[in-house]
């Protein structure tokens, strides 16, 4: 059984770094890409961004500049790092597994909780 | 960037009832549509992927549909784990978008 359990500080002030992990626990690790997506309060799903052993990073061009999603595959985590927070980035954040294997039409098919981030001065 | 409308926002449905949201993709994306349940505090799960393909443990009561740009949901004989919030989701090309979402509310 595949789950994901993600931590990290849920309260920031503008122009601050988020710092979310997400450890992988059951499947393979390096067999998949591991994703991060968002939901601000009362707004839909939005993609920050994913990265595969093999095929590298892709970013939403709207948060590529602030955004790096970095692995430790050793350990079988996934970070999220997103510099120069302002309110706008308030929301709830996902890591998620993506199966990019043939027959799977890429779906993402396992979450974890989700972390609430709240950006305040 | 590929857009997701799906409609409606919200609903309101009973217990028992049949349901079916649609989404409306603004490009081709063949069968790469996935369906997710929302609910508040738990992990977001998959219902439904590659436009009509039930992931496994997922009841029957739930059916997708469509190709190209339209496609739906259907649940049929709502359970009150399902009020809920439901999200399309293209997997066809980056970045990934989602629809805005429709929240099965209780009638």
């Amino acid at each position: 059984q595949v789950q994901l359990q993600q931590w990290g500080a849920g309260l920031l002030k503008p122009s601050e770094t988020l710092s979310l992990t997400c450890a992988v626990y059951g499947g393979s690790f390096s067999d998949y890409s591991w994703t991060w997506i968002r939901q601000p309060p009362g707004k839909g799903l939005e993609w920050i961004g994913e990265i595969n052993q093999g095929l590298g990073t892709d970013y939403n061009p709207s948060l590529k500049s602030r955004v790096t999603i970095s692995t430790h595959t050793s350990k079988s985590q996934v970070s999220l790092s997103l510099s120069s927070v302002t309110a706008a980035d308030t929301a709830v954040y996902y890591c998620a597994r993506r199966d990019r294997r043939s027959g799977s039409y890429n779906k993402i098919d396992h979450w974890g909780q989700g972390t609430l981030v709240t950006v305040s001065s | 960037d590929i857009q997701m409308t799906q409609s409606p926002s919200s609903l309101s449905a009973s217990v028992g009832d049949r349901v079916t949201i649609t989404c409306r993709a603004s490009q081709n994306i063949l069968s790469y549509l996935n369906w997710y349940r929302l609910s508040p505090g738990k992990a977001p799960k998959l219902l439904i992927y590659a436009t009509s393909t039930l992931e496994g443990g997922v009841p029957s009561r739930f059916s997708g549909s469509g190709s190209g740009t339209d496609f739906s949901l259907t649940i049929n004989g709502l359970q009150p784990e399902d009020f809920a919030t439901y999200f399309c989701h293209q997997s066809y090309s980056s970045p990934l978008t989602f629809g805005g979402g429709t929240k099965v509310e209780i009638k």
